[in-house]
């Protein structure tokens, strides 16, 4: 079986700031870790993925996320937020690249 | 161009009313997606197609129906439906084990 916690329902940062949104997985086999972003009335859109190969993965929009198996952890960051990047985002575990397994979001709000 | 295109956008409909969704992708994905995500931003998948074969059931109502006349297209029919069937019902595709999933933007049913 396989689960998903994002740790926070919102975070809130100034323009300009670094953003971290976190994110524990629960996962019987090595799994595939994703961040997905969700605008307003919007579809969702993969934002960076992990497949077993470097740990630290680089996405769209400035966005990183390590991979920390000790931790069982794939936390979401950016050095410096954009009001753009006001979103709800989603943290993703898959063990079989098909099933995906969502998280259930953390709203992110940028102040001015 | 639209990648994963669901229409209609949003459906206003009586409980005990039939009701459909259509859905394609015009980025020759083998393998599509319904997913339902309720009021609380829950992403919950539904039903999974590879090659026009249902490879994913979860436990939704019978009600629910897919149909994949072909890879590019698979609609969603819902029978009988219930207050509780209103959410945004998002369609995707991929490329099979990818787990990189494209998103439509959604169809928006409140049952009445």
């Amino acid at each position: 079986a396989q689960s998903v916690t994002q740790l926070d329902s919102h975070v809130s940062v100034s323009e300009g700031t670094p953003v971290l949104l976190r994110c524990n997985y629960s996962s019987s086999y090595s799994p595939s870790l994703f961040w997905y972003v969700q605008h307003p009335n919007k579809g969702l859109q993969l934002l960076l993925k992990y497949t077993s190969a470097a740990t630290l993965v680089k996405g769209i929009n400035g966005f990183e996320a390590e991979f920390k198996k000790s931790e069982t952890s794939f936390h979401l960051t950016k050095p410096s937020a954009h009001m753009s990047d006001a979103a709800e985002y989603f943290c993703v575990v898959s063990s079989d690249g098909n099933k995906l397994v969502f998280g259930a979001g953390t709203i992110l709000r940028v102040k001015s | 161009d639209t990648a994963v295109s669901q229409t209609p956008k949003y459906l206003v409909t009586q409980m005990g009313n039939d009701k459909s969704i259509k859905c394609e992708q015009n980025l020759g994905h083998d393998t599509m997606y319904w997913y339902k995500q309720d009021s609380k931003k829950f992403l919950k998948i539904m039903f999974s197609y590879n090659n026009k074969e249902l490879i994913i059931n979860e436990t939704v109502p019978n009600r629910f129906s897919p149909k994949s006349p072909d890879k590019a297209h698979l609609n969603l029919h819902i029978n009988s439906l219930e207050l509780g069937d209103s959410a945004v019902y998002f369609c995707a595709s991929s490329q099979w084990v990818s787990g990189e999933l494209f998103f439509g933007e959604g169809s928006r049913l409140t049952v009445l």
